[in-house]
């Protein structure tokens, strides 16, 4: 199976900060990586596919970048909305495997 | 477009429960259905999904539910399933479904997801 690691695990910023974090492949996976938004008591939320494409209706502070085994996921501009968990998920291979994830708190 | 899982609740071990997936405003045959799970205060798991019709309607698992858990899709009903068999205390969790974008059998990202629904295994 291929392992997701990202890190950091959590991570606190002030509204307006840009917020960088990460998400490493065991293996090669090319682009095939995802970010979801998780916020709690809700559903999962597509943001970016294919590692740097942006889902519809999602905001341009977002975005995402990397290939083979190393990822970044980006808010340009953090909002008090976007206070979530961050997951990464690779379908390289099956089976699909996520991150543990990165809870963003608001400092 | 509305993804809406129901069927969830309390259940022995060893005992079976199904699981619903109905979706409107969705253009259902042309995606896979997938389901996942998260644990208390855990993380996403993938459980398994059923591509659609053009690919047979195969399907795949997760190793930690391959031969107890069967997924199945009404394309008529727009409708997918999760026949829970033989669960166990370590298959509590909320169990989400997704509609999932393919391009050539290959199931890339999750767009569209269900509240969840919760179900417990206990005694």
């Amino acid at each position: 199976d291929i392992q997701m690691t990202q890190s950091p695990s959590s991570l606190s910023a002030s509204v307006g900060d840009r917020v960088t974090f990460t998400c490493q492949a065991s293996q090669g996976i090319s682009k095939y990586l995802n970010w979801y938004q998780q916020k709690p008591g809700k559903a999962p939320k597509l943001v970016i596919y294919d590692a740097s494409n942006l889902e519809r209706e999602v905001p341009s502070r977002f975005s995402g970048s990397g290939s083979g085994t190393h990822f970044t996921f980006t808010i340009s501009s953090l909002q008090a909305e976007d206070i979530a968990t961050y997951y990464c998920q690779q379908y390289e291979n099956l089976p699909i495997t996520f991150g543990q994830g990165t809870r963003l708190e608001i400092k | 477009v509305q993804v809406v899982e129901s069927g969830g609740g309390l259940v022995q071990p060893g005992r079976s429960l199904r699981l619903s997936c109905t979706t409107s405003g969705l253009t259902f045959g042309d995606y896979a259905m997938s389901w996942f799970r998260q644990a208390p205060g855990k993380g996403l798991e993938w459980v398994g999904f059923i591509r659609s019709k053009d690919y047979d309607g195969t399907t795949e698992y997760a190793a930690s539910v391959k031969g107890r858990f069967t997924i199945l899709r009404d394309d008529f009903k727009t409708t997918a399933y999760l026949q829970m068999n033989s669960l166990k205390t370590e298959d509590t969790a909320v169990y989400y479904c997704s509609s999932g974008s393919m391009i050539f059998g290959v199931v890339r990202y999750f767009d569209y997801w269900g509240q969840g629904t919760l179900v417990s295994v206990s005694s």
